[in-house]
């Protein structure tokens, strides 16, 4: 059974950072291709970031980049958000997914990320 | 950026009726489009991929059509658990964005 379980979350300063946890299992973790998704309280889904299998290839929304680093560590089967220079607009649920066959197929259940000062 | 725009952005419906969402993309994305429905709470849940290619699991009675910049969700005969919101995506090119949503509720 695919699992994805997401850990870090949790209240950040104004200008702060955090880094997001994915852990993964129940699947070849080092041939999917992952992304992070975020939700503000309240609002829609926002693709955040994406990494290929073998990180050669990353991608990050226009909100988050220069802040954000996604990376990966296929040995221990771990996706990661390092989140720096957080805004208040960061504040939001960060899901996990595995992206296959041009879709985001498996979500984790989400971390919570409060912003605040 | 591509623009996903969802229609309607909410829609009251019964159990039984035929139910259709719409999702117009702001230039053509072939057939890279993908819909989720997601609970309250919830995480996302992935219903169709490819525009038109039903999920494992799925119920049969959620199809989706469309190719280039119009696409739609159907859903046959809505059951009780659909009452939900939904979301089209598109993974044509970076930033995969998505839709605003389309809340269904229970008339």
């Amino acid at each position: 059974e695919v699992q994805l379980v997401e850990s870090g979350g949790g209240l950040g300063k104004l200008g702060g950072s955090l880094r997001l946890s994915c852990a993964a299992s129940g699947f070849t973790f080092s041939t999917y291709s992952m992304s992070w998704v975020r939700q503000a309280p309240g609002k829609g889904l926002e693709w955040v970031a994406s990494i290929s299998s073998n990180s050669w290839y990353i991608h990050y929304a226009d909100s988050v980049k220069g802040r954000f680093t996604i990376s990966r560590d296929n040995v221990k089967n771990l996706l990661y958000l390092q989140m720096n220079s957080l805004r208040a607009e960061d504040t939001a649920v960060y899901y996990c997914a595995t992206y296959y066959a041009g879709a985001n197929d498996y979500w984790g259940q989400g971390t919570l990320v409060t912003v605040s000062s | 950026d591509m623009q996903m725009t969802q229609s309607p952005s909410s829609l009251s419906a019964s159990v039984g009726d035929r139910v259709t969402i719409t999702c117009r993309a702001s230039q053509s994305i072939s057939s890279y489009l993908n819909w989720y429905q997601q609970k309250p709470g919830k995480a996302p849940k992935l219903l169709i991929y490819t525009a038109s290619s039903l999920q494992s699991g799925v119920p049969s009675r959620f199809s989706g059509s469309g190719s280039g910049t119009d696409f739609t969700l159907t859903i046959s005969s809505l059951q009780p658990e659909d009452f939900a919101t939904y979301y089209c995506q598109q993974t044509s090119s970076t930033p995969h964005t998505f839709g605003q949503g389309t809340k269904l509720e229970i008339k």
